[in-house]
């Protein structure tokens, strides 16, 4: 498939343990974040979403956490599997909402080792 | 499979000319987005159209326009190009206009300008 990327930090862990990836946003305006997953070959894929009124936000297997007095930003994906391999990058948006003020970070490459 | 779907997949030309990227997006949705993803940068929004109209509108280079058709079709072309104009092109697709969460991305066309 496409390779994204070639040049993303890369976070390598075993199958089973935990992961965290971070993101740093830098527009303090910023108030609704989105977490994209990105398997080779294919587009990005929502994850998960969090609005600057919450710190946490739990789904399956995955947790945002948002830190808004440093702008950052973290994923974590519990029981890393290899199917988790991807690149992972987030989003920041600004108020409306329209998506020309999206913008999104360039990623992270998670390899995940049987 | 995300019921977007693109095509060509691979697009090689050379410097000057034309080309036509297609999306279909997925069935019952009125939205569709295109966004560019070069080596080593993030995602980056295009244009955005909601049932024919331009609902949205990002870093378009005015060499690039795109449009919505009747059936819901959308096409990006793309018109005297630049090697930098060298990318992955993805579409997506939504059933709202405002649905951040739910944007639904098809694989992507990779073109290469020689």
């Amino acid at each position: 498939g496409e390779s994204v990327g070639l040049h993303l930090p890369t976070l390598s862990v075993q199958e089973g343990d935990n992961s965290i990836i971070n993101c740093a946003y830098s527009n303090s305006a910023s108030d609704y974040f989105i977490w994209y997953k990105q398997e080779s070959g294919k587009g990005p894929q929502f994850i998960i979403d969090i609005r600057s009124n919450m710190d946490k936000r739990q789904g399956q297997r995955v947790t945002v956490l948002l830190n808004k007095t440093v702008k950052h930003l973290s994923l974590q994906i519990a029981a890393t599997q290899p199917g988790d391999s991807a690149v992972y990058f987030c989003a920041e948006a600004t108020p409306p909402y329209n998506f020309n003020k999206f913008y999104f970070g360039s990623g992270t490459k998670l390899n995940v080792k049987p | 499979d995300s019921g977007v779907t693109q095509t060509p997949k691979h697009l090689i030309t050379a410097t000057g000319q034309r080309v036509t990227l297609r999306c279909s997006p997925r069935s019952g949705d009125l939205s569709v987005y295109w966004y560019q993803q070069s080596l080593d940068q993030g995602l980056q929004f295009l244009i955005q159209y909601y049932n024919g109209e331009e609902r949205a509108k990002g870093n378009i280079l005015e060499r690039f326009s795109a449009q919505q058709f009747p059936d819901l079709h959308s096409e990006l072309n793309l018109s005297s190009l630049e090697l930098g104009d060298s990318a992955l092109y993805f579409c997506a697709s939504s059933v709202a206009s405002y649905t951040y969460n739910e944007q639904f991305f098809g694989p992507g066309t990779r073109l290469t300008v020689l």
